[in-house]
């Protein structure tokens, strides 16, 4: 089973609104990311949780938080948000994040829009 | 850090025809380089992936090049079929471990 599972599928939020991202996998992997992906681009790495300890965070505004709460769960709280981060937002994971390049499996995507 | 290019950015090709696309990398310590396929409104998928220690890769109708040498790798698919068509992005892993993505390629097979 590759499957890594993501809620919601679509999120439509105010600039004022507390929302939240979920990530589930069940594969025994040690490595979890977020990305976000802006149409027609590739996925941009946003955080990596190794461990279920933050091992990169590449440079992302405060108003994403991420959280890893155990092994299976991946958590992105989001708070005062722009329209521009209006996005597919991505999780995916793999075997380990910190000793080599694993395979990375991806989820749906949560399409988040912010008014 | 990593930069890896991409081409064609988008491919038109007639079903049962063949498709390459051609990713180029900068690191030399990039040892990982998969492909993925993106369908509309779906999450990537990996399709395949290569290894530094290995010249090509097939499944199936997909295949893989990578030549070190010269820093590029890539993706072929043959007897293509509507369903292949998608975007599909190369990457590379660079010194930090991470996985660097191409602007990926929309590839349209004509029935």
């Amino acid at each position: 089973d590759t499957e890594v599972t993501q809620t919601p599928k679509h999120l439509v939020m105010g600039m004022t609104n507390k929302k939240s991202l979920k990530c589930e996998q069940h594969m025994g992997h040690r490595a979890m990311y977020w990305y976000k992906q802006k149409a027609k681009k590739p996925p941009e790495l946003m955080f990596v949780y190794s461990y279920e300890k933050l091992s990169i965070n590449e440079s992302v505004p405060s108003r994403f938080s991420p959280e890893c709460p155990n092994s299976s769960l991946l958590n992105l709280h989001l708070h005062a948000l722009q329209p521009e981060d209006s996005a597919l937002y991505l999780c995916a994971s793999s075997q380990s994040g910190t000793s080599g390049v694993y395979e990375q499996f991806f989820g749906p995507g949560t399409r988040l829009t912010v008014l | 850090g990593e930069n890896v290019e991409q081409h064609p950015s988008t491919l038109s090709v007639q079903e049962g025809d063949s498709a390459v696309i051609k990713c180029t990398y900068s690191d030399s310590a990039s040892n990982y380089f998969p492909w993925y396929k993106q369908e509309l409104g779906k999450g990537p998928q990996l399709i395949i992936d290569i290894r530094s220690n290995v010249g090509e890769k097939k499944d199936q109708r997909i295949a893989v090049t990578l030549n070190k040498t010269a820093k590029h790798f890539s993706l072929h698919i043959t007897e293509t079929q509507p369903e292949d068509s998608a975007v599909y992005f190369c990457a590379a892993s660079g010194s930090a471990r991470q996985l660097t993505f191409g602007s990926g390629t929309q590839l349209t097979v004509l029935p």
